[in-house]
């Protein structure tokens, strides 16, 4: 089953605006991993943040992590059209075994 | 190859029909994963391999579903007598060594997908 939830499900906004994309989870966390997929393609990771990190930067991507709320947040900013695609965050659990749980996903437009 | 390669693109069988999909794993990366992915969904862990011992398969759905990885490189999911249920995106993906290493932020690289239609 998947881990948790992906807020909102669908995302349109006016290209040079931010996109801010929020993710839930339910169990104990190693780290927490962002990916973007884009139509018929496979996922390109875009950010990790560790279970003891707060926030990191990556060029136009800043990342957050909520560990007691069990909570991420991406932020895009001057958002672009070749940003559009479907943004997944997946973690890794601190129960032993290796598997990524990745969230429903949101599905970002940007509107030219 | 630069990234991970997975072959056939689209698989279209007949319910009842076995079918084999391939994975070309980045060339010295320990751990490789297979995830199916239903439209509109995010993807679903099935299983996975570090160097060719299975260690993970509790994502298989059902028995008809097979994965080998026997020399530790490339890897192959078998579906037995597909349903069309089963129809969905299957990806793989590897990594250089497995997260719980001192490499803490080792990402898993993704192929492309093999989507598999059941008719």
């Amino acid at each position: 089953s998947q881990q948790g939830e992906e807020d909102p499900q669908a995302l349109s906004i006016q290209e040079g605006e931010n996109a801010t994309m929020n993710c839930s989870y339910k169990t104990s966390i190693n780290n927490l991993q962002w990916y973007r997929q884009n139509s018929g393609r496979g996922l390109v990771h875009l950010i990790l943040i560790r279970s003891n990190e707060r926030e990191k930067h990556s060029g136009r991507l800043r990342v957050t992590l909520d560990t007691s709320k069990k909570s991420s947040s991406l932020l895009i900013t001057a958002s672009r059209a070749a940003d559009t695609a479907s943004y997944f965050c997946a973690t890794l659990s601190n129960f032993g075994n290796e598997k990524l749980t990745f969230g429903t996903g949101t599905r970002l437009t940007i509107i030219p | 190859g630069a990234g991970v390669s997975q072959s056939p693109r689209y698989k279209v069988a007949k319910r009842g029909q076995d079918v084999a999909l391939r994975c070309d794993p980045i060339s010295g990366h320990v751990s490789l994963f297979w995830y199916q992915q239903a439209l509109g969904q995010g993807p679903e862990f099935l299983t996975y391999f570090q160097n060719e011992a299975q260690l993970d398969k509790s994502g298989l759905p059902s028995d008809r579903f097979f994965a080998e990885r026997p020399e530790g490189s490339v890897s192959t999911l078998k579906i037995q007598r597909t349903q069309q249920e089963d129809s969905a995106v299957y990806l793989c993906a590897s990594s250089l060594v497995s997260g719980r290493t001192r490499f803490m932020n080792t990402e898993a690289f993704f192929g492309q997908g093999t989507r598999l239609t059941v008719v």
